[in-house]
């Protein structure tokens, strides 16, 4: 099928390394930020959220970080793996809000 | 817990036929929200519905239409089909709102216009 990996920044990486995938957000007002992992054929998948009263948080092998003065989030993958082969969208929302505005997505793409 | 889902995953239809799309949220969930996902322009807001009455609108024409049932199960329905409607199209649920309970995503239906 139609892959959703087209026209994407793609960031290529040896398994072992360290990711990291950037995302600029746009609406000052935003206060609730989460990363999605999409591989091909299924939804997006949640991985990691934040809001604004930190600027950073900790998961299993999953880092964010957010600066709200230049209004950009990250998302740090530890000892990357084939498995973390997928789209990441980074995705933002006021809070109280219903809806999410996504990023574009970058393709992480991991050797073996 | 079962998880969101939506049917049919495929189809394809011709350009000016109309389509029906289904979701099934988590039991429980009350919020509805469709996503369109194209390689262009990424994943665009369609609407968002809540105990059967739409709650929010995205800036998609009024070809696209939806509605949610008492059971919380929604359809979303796109008339007059063009060849720029093939897409991804994404269902979430949600407890309530995305910034207090966060989504789950469905699998998507694959819609393809011919």
């Amino acid at each position: 099928g139609e892959s959703v990996g087209l026209h994407l920044p793609t960031l290529s990486v040896q398994e072992g390394d360290n990711s990291i995938i950037n995302c600029a957000y746009s609406n000052s007002a935003s206060d609730y930020f989460i990363w999605y992992k999409q591989e091909s054929g299924k939804g997006p998948q949640f991985i990691i959220d934040i809001r604004s009263n930190m600027d950073k948080r900790q998961g299993q092998r999953v880092t964010v970080l957010l600066n709200k003065t230049v209004k950009h989030l990250s998302l740090q993958i530890a000892a990357t793996q084939p498995g973390d082969s997928a789209v990441y969208f980074c995705a933002e929302t006021p809070s109280g809000y219903s809806t999410l505005t996504f990023g574009k997505g970058t393709m992480l793409l991991v050797s073996p | 817990k079962a998880g969101v889902t939506q049917t049919p995953r495929y189809l394809i239809k011709t350009r000016g036929q109309q389509v029906t799309l289904s979701c099934s949220p988590i039991s429980g969930h009350r919020s509805v929200s469709w996503y369109q996902q194209t390689p262009g322009q990424g994943l665009q807001f369609l609407f968002e519905y809540f105990s059967e009455t739409q709650r929010n609108k995205g800036n998609f024409p009024g070809r696209f239409s939806g509605r949610q049932f008492s059971n919380s199960r929604s359809e979303m329905n796109v008339s007059t089909l063009e060849l720029g409607d093939s897409a991804l199209y994404l269902c979430a649920s949600s407890l309530v709102t995305v910034a207090n309970y966060g989504y789950t995503f469905g699998s998507g239906t694959r819609l393809t216009v011919v």
